[in-house]
């Protein structure tokens, strides 16, 4: 079936990076555009960037430009995001999702379970 | 960058109640507007799309309306398993963006 499968949490030092991966599976991975989004404890869902994996063409919000790298390796279906600077108000639980294409006006229709990043001197 | 406001934050409402959720874009967006369920500890998941689309294997007594600029999201005859967070999403800028949520809780 078409999943994302997200890696495992991680805790991380203020100041250190982190790099999240999200292995797709059950579809044509180059076909459908990947975001990133997150979500602090308690707290709404934040869009952080995209990633078309066929081009490599990426776009992120103006909060994080600068500080995330989304990128991939298309012969092993995966997205990486990686955000640097680590602070503590980074921590959050840290989503990849599928845009739907054409047929569903671009929404995200498949999720990933999520990864939690804490981050804690 | 668009900017997404939804209202309430919060609602309080019993099982087979009917419930509305609004959102409202800072320019019009058309129809490129989705609305997501999020449980506790789960992920979000894709309820409509396109402001008034039913994804797939989502009950009909979910429903959404509007174009441009505002946006609604019914909810009728509330169920146990409806109990959660609702959020709005634009796709038609490149650069997404979500509305702050509404949970949505038993009375």
């Amino acid at each position: 079936q078409v999943q994302l499968v997200q890696s495992g949490a991680e805790v991380k030092k203020p100041g250190a990076s982190v790099k999240v991966s999200c292995k797709a599976s059950g579809y044509t991975f180059t076909s459908y555009d990947i975001n990133w989004v997150r979500q602090a404890t308690g707290q709404g869902l934040e869009w952080m960037g995209r990633l078309n994996p066929n081009s490599g063409h990426t776009d992120f919000a103006q909060k994080f430009q600068g500080r995330v790298t989304i990128t991939r390796t298309t012969s092993i279906s995966t997205t990486y995001m990686e955000l640097s600077s680590l602070r503590s108000d980074d921590t959050a639980v840290y989503y990849c999702a599928r845009v739907g294409g054409t047929s569903s006006w671009y929404a995200l229709d498949i999720w990933g379970q999520g990864t939690m990043v804490t981050v804690s001197s | 960058d668009i900017q997404m406001t939804q209202s309430p934050s919060s609602l309080s409402a019993s099982v087979g109640d009917r419930v509305t959720i609004t959102c409202r874009a800072s320019e019009s967006i058309g129809n490129y507007l989705n609305w997501y369920q999020q449980k506790p500890g789960k992920a979000p998941k894709l309820l409509i799309y396109a402001a008034s689309s039913l994804q797939s294997g989502v009950p009909s007594r979910f429903s959404g309306s509007g174009s441009e600029t505002d946006f609604t999201l019914t909810i009728t005859s509330l169920q146990p398993e409806d109990f959660a967070t609702y959020y709005c999403q634009q796709s038609y800028s490149t650069l997404y963006s979500f509305g702050q949520g509404t949970k949505l809780e038993i009375k």
